[in-house]
Order: C-alpha cells, then structure tokens, then sequence
C-alpha cells in the first residue's frame, strides 16, 4: 500500500503524558499537513511542511504541541503533559503541489 | 467572523434520488473549494476540487458548483447508492503563499436507504 501511513493507529495515556504520533506520506509528496478533528467536527489545521521546512503552524496549537519532518520524508507530532482536551483523531495529509490531499487513517488519542 | 456551514442535520434519501449538499462560507475569499468523503473512523478521502473562477465540476456521478457572489458550492449525488451513506466534508483553501491550507466545514451525514 502507497498511501499515508500512520502509527500508532490508537493511544491511550494518562493525563501529564507525552505522547508521539508518526506520518509517512506517499513518497516524494513534498507538502505535509497535520489536523486534529474531534466527534461531529470537520478537520482543523494544525501544521503544515514543505520538504523539512514547517512553513505555517495553527495560533490554535499550544506550544505543547511540536511536530518536525527532519529530512522531509516522514513527520513525527509530539504533545507535551497531555490534557483531556487533546482527546481527538490526529490527521496527516500530503501532497505533490496544491489542491488534493491524500489523508492517512489517522491516531485516535485518548486521554484518561 | 470567519465560517464554514455544511447542513447539520442529516440527510436521508432513497436509493436513485439525486442528494444535494450545501457550504456556505463567509468573510473567506478562496481560490478553489474541495469537496471530501469520510466514512467512520477513517481519513477524509478527496472527490472534487473547484477553482473560483469555474462554476460546476462533474465526476462521474458527482457535480460540485461553486458561486463566489453567493458564497456557496453545492454537491449533487445523482443516482445515489447505499454506498454512497458517508460524511461529506467541503473544504476552502485559505493558505497564503498556496500553502493549501484547508478549512473544513463540520460535515453532512448522508444516509441513503434501500
């Protein structure tokens, strides 16, 4: 399968943990997206990489929240002291130039 | 400020009938509009984009117009299946630089009965 990829698939932490959710994206897509969507909402933008470079990042992130893509192929989102308001499906997209975005499966987080 | 509405309430159709989605925007003013399917627990999967300066799209069964005066695009399903029962999601691109950044409206649920 060539599509997005990500891992873990699930988590469960407790409250003040820090967790780390992987992207692969289709190989040689240049542009990499994060978005975080909670039940009954429609995705929201978080991040966004060309290559290495983090180009634009959500005011909504809080600096517990970093991502990296250090060699511009796969991207690794971390959260710093998780709080139960992180609870969410956290989205990766990529894509080779403008207009569609192929989504991976995603990583239910759940913050006990 | 800045919204995104899609129909809230699900919409129930049978089985042949033609299902039309409605976005309606405001205080955006996007280069295109995306239209994506999610089905449960999945990630959205993309149908059709539609630049500003067109105003209908069509995909085999599906259609998209978009109105810039209006500040809407509609979606049409005609022949609609059972298989077709997902959320469908727009999306307008509000990036600078053509980052593609997307915002997405809340989704409508479409269930099509047999």
């Amino acid at each position: 399968d060539t599509g997005v990829s990500q891992d873990p698939r699930h988590k469960i932490t407790k409250r003040g943990q820090n967790v780390t959710f992987r992207c692969d994206p289709i190989s040689e897509h240049n542009r990499l997206y994060w978005y975080r969507q909670t039940l009954g909402q429609g995705p929201e933008f978080l991040t966004y990489f060309q290559n290495e470079a983090q180009l634009e990042k959500s005011r909504l992130l809080s600096d517990r929240f970093s991502a990296e893509r250090p060699k511009g192929s796969f991207s690794t989102l971390e959260i710093q002291r998780t709080e139960q308001g992180d609870s969410a499906m956290y989205l990766c997209a990529s894509s080779p130039k403008g207009g569609e975005q192929f989504f991976g499966p995603g990583t239910r987080l759940t913050v006990l | 400020s800045q919204k995104i509405e899609q129909n809230s309430e699900a919409l129930n159709i049978q089985e042949g009938k033609t299902a039309t989605l409605t976005c309606n925007y405001t205080n955006y003013s996007p280069a295109y509009l995306q239209w994506y399917r999610q089905d449960p627990g999945r990630g959205p999967v993309f149908l059709l984009l539609i630049r500003e300066n067109e105003k209908e799209k069509r995909k085999e069964r599906l259609k998209v117009t978009f109105d810039t005066t209006l500040k809407q695009s509609l979606f049409h399903i005609t022949a609609s299946q059972p298989a077709d029962s997902a959320t469908y999601l727009c999306a307008l691109d509000v990036g600078r630089l053509n980052t593609d950044k997307l915002i997405f409206g809340t989704g409508t649920r479409l269930q099509v009965f047999p």
